[in-house]
């Protein structure tokens, strides 16, 4: 079935050090693919999107690049902050059948300062 | 100001005690979808609606209803709660998906802490 799967975390890294959060996915047909950021005690906010192959979703720093040969979104951040520890979902929705999201598992980033 | 309201921010109940938490949104969404966070799972869909009066399941519907009388509104029921039922719950809104590819954005309420004893 359509699902999509993420790096186990926590990671943990220094403030400036480079970030990368694996997702890869599985889905029939062409689904948009989405990260989202969860900071403590808040609900989920939009960080990046991309809609179609190839596509790079842009947000704060961060990137992810469609890649539909890899089937994956993977997350990069040239230079992380203490302010970006949170948790970190990659997503996609269908685009034929149902209006379903499919989330990961969330991967948790602390950052030391 | 947009945003998606969930009430109560923290609950404790017993098991087989009926509760509802309530959801509410200001910026006219039509689709409207609850989920619950657990450990290790990440966010698994509950219920959704794409509009008044259309409700459909996601993947863990079982021991929960909901409703969609009212455009804004997307209370989640729990009838008799078990234990199994204790997780984060979050309710999102997001413009109707429309013709063609979906690719609308969710937002997203803070969030309910269920406990069931």
């Amino acid at each position: 079935g359509d699902s999509v799967t993420q790096m186990e975390g926590p990671v943990t890294l220094s403030e400036e050090a480079f970030l990368t959060i694996n997702c890869t996915y599985t889905a029939t047909g062409y689904p948009s693919l989405f990260w989202y950021v969860q900071y403590p005690g808040e609900g989920l906010q939009l960080l990046l999107k991309a809609t179609k192959a190839d596509d790079k979703g842009s947000n704060k720093g961060f990137e992810a690049t469609y890649r539909k040969e890899t089937t994956s979104f993977h997350l990069e951040k040239g230079s992380v902050q203490v302010s970006d520890s949170a948790v970190y979902f990659c997503a996609l929705t269908l685009t034929s059948g149902t209006y379903k999201y499919i989330f990961g598992t969330g991967t948790r980033l602390k950052v030391l300062a | 100001e947009a945003q998606v309201t969930q009430n109560p921010r923290y609950l404790i109940t017993v098991t087989g005690k009926k509760l509802t938490v309530t959801c509410s949104q200001n910026m006219n969404h039509e689709y409207m979808s609850w989920y619950r966070q657990d450990p290790g799972l990440g966010l698994r869909q509950i219920y959704y609606s794409m509009n008044v009066e259309v409700t459909d399941k996601g993947d863990v519907p079982e021991g929960y209803k909901v409703s969609r009388k009212e455009k804004r509104n997307f209370p989640l029921i729990l009838e008799s709660p078990s234990p199994n039922q204790t997780s984060l719950y979050f309710c999102a809104s997001s413009a109707t998906p429309g013709q063609g590819r979906w690719r609308e954005k969710l937002f997203f309420g803070s969030g309910t802490q269920l406990s069931v004893l």
